[in-house]
């Protein structure tokens, strides 16, 4: 099974730097996913983690410690446009095998 | 656009109706998922197919079902419907593998709405 953990909601002001933080447990791991959501609009692709180590794009970056079974989503420069829900959700190993999303962080930046 | 289509956007039924929401895959994409999203609830995955066939199943209730069609297409049917099965439901289309080939396509959703 899988479990996902992050935290419900986060307040970060504009212009500053925000870190949301994802832990999960799982029986097979391969890689972490980095979702943005929007309320009322589809989930879009951030990034994707395989190996530890952090991954630069842009204003976003995303960590992932395997041995840990942690990855964190940060977020430099943020705007009002930043405001949304950033989903976390774990590829297990393995094909064919369905991806699990955590419940969310709702992120609002504030002026 | 992520290339995923979903129709009807939006739908308005009855407490007992049944109603068929459909999905089109990205051209190419050969596993298709569904999610069913409530208010400020997180995505909750249903089930997936792959080519035509089952592959994995969630949190599906019994009286939802689901198919994928020859040109890949997906219909989720659902029925006897009460107030709590009001939500967002999601299709999500990706190339069949591992690691980032994993990466899922959303469409921009069917907000079912049960009065």
């Amino acid at each position: 099974g899988q479990n996902i953990d992050q935290p419900t909601e986060m307040t970060a002001t504009e212009g500053a730097i925000v870190q949301i933080n994802c832990t999960y447990q799982t029986s097979g791991f391969n890689g972490l996913f980095w979702y943005q959501q929007h309320a009322g609009e589809a989930p879009t692709f951030l990034s994707y983690n395989v190996l530890d180590g952090l991954e630069e794009k842009g204003r976003f970056s995303s960590f992932l410690s395997r041995s840990k079974g942690y990855s964190y989503l940060l977020l430099k420069e943020l705007q009002m446009k930043d405001s949304a829900s950033y989903l976390c959700a774990v590829s297990p190993s393995g094909g064919y095998q369905k991806v699990t999303f955590g419940t969310g962080t709702k992120l609002q930046v504030i002026p | 656009d992520s290339g995923v289509t979903q129709t009807p956007k939006h739908l308005i039924t009855a407490t007992g109706q049944r109603v068929t929401l459909r999905c089109s895959p990205r051209s190419g994409d050969l596993s298709v998922y569904w999610y069913q999203q409530s208010l400020d609830q997180g995505l909750q995955f249903l089930i997936q197919y792959y080519n035509g066939e089952e592959r994995a199943k969630g949190n599906i209730l019994e009286r939802f079902s689901a198919q994928q069609f020859p040109d890949l297409h997906s219909e989720l049917n659902l029925s006897s419907l009460e107030l709590g099965d009001s939500a967002l439901y999601f299709c999500a289309s990706s190339v069949p593998g591992t690691g980032a080939y994993n990466e899922q396509f959303f469409g921009p959703g069917t907000r079912l709405t049960v009065l």
